[in-house]
């Protein structure tokens, strides 16, 4: 079965930067793009950017251009996410997800979340 | 690009139906067919319930279906039960190759 398995929560300062890694496992990772989505304490959910494995080619949400980078290690099947110049409104849960097909699709499955908290 | 507006909450009893609205723009909704509903329950994390507008994956129950309008795009759960408790999330692709959700709504079965 398909499994994305997520690094421990982290607290950061402000002006720091988190990476975050997803491990996956039960598929074949070059066959599926990764989505992260986070979620700020009783928000809803926020896109952040696609990655192909195939192609490490990423696409990411404007808002996150610049700050984020999003990379895959086909030799561990693990996904990452670094997120720099950390603010208190970056606080959130960040999930990472397989996308159904291609990019466009659905996000079918989902990692546990990490919970990123932002405090100095 | 703003989010997609659903309803903030919803309530209704067991047994019940009730449709969540979705609404978008040309741009994403009514661009593609790549709307998806993602079903949250407190503390989890997200879980696919409709794919492409109106698919269920594997072992998502019939209870839950899928249908769009122009821009707009709904999700139904019929034979509501006390599970279906969860906040529900719309989302789309959308003409700037990136993805949108809605803001969520909050179900309450009474």
């Amino acid at each position: 079965q398909v499994q994305l398995l997520q690094s421990a929560a982290e607290v950061k300062e402000p002006g720091a930067s988190v990476e975050i890694s997803c491990k996956t496992s039960g598929y074949t990772f070059s066959n599926k793009a990764i989505s992260w989505v986070r979620q700020a304490p009783g928000q809803g959910l926020e896109w952040m950017g696609w990655i192909n494995p195939t192609f490490e080619h990423p696409n990411y949400a404007q808002k996150f251009k610049g700050r984020v980078t999003m990379t895959t290690d086909t030799s561990t099947s693990t996904a990452s996410m670094e997120l720099r110049n950390l603010g208190s409104d970056d606080t959130a849960t960040y999930y990472c997800a397989t996308i159904f097909r291609g990019v466009v699709t659905a996000l079918d499955f989902w990692g546990q979340g990490t919970l990123v908290t932002v405090s100095s | 690009q703003s989010a997609l507006t659903q309803p903030a909450s919803l309530s209704a009893s067991p047994g019940q139906s009730i449709t969540i609205s979705c609404s978008g723009t040309s741009s994403d909704i009514g661009a593609f067919d790549f709307v998806s509903w993602y079903q949250q329950h407190p503390g989890k994390a997200p879980k696919l319930i409709i794919y492409e507008v109106r698919n269920r994956p594997s072992g998502i129950s019939y209870r839950f279906s899928g249908s769009k309008s122009g821009d707009t795009a709904s999700l139904t759960i019929s034979g509501l039960q006390a599970e279906d408790e969860a906040d529900y999330y719309c989302s789309s692709y959308t003409s700037d190759t990136t993805r949108i959700f809605g803001g969520g709504t909050k179900l309450t079965v009474l």
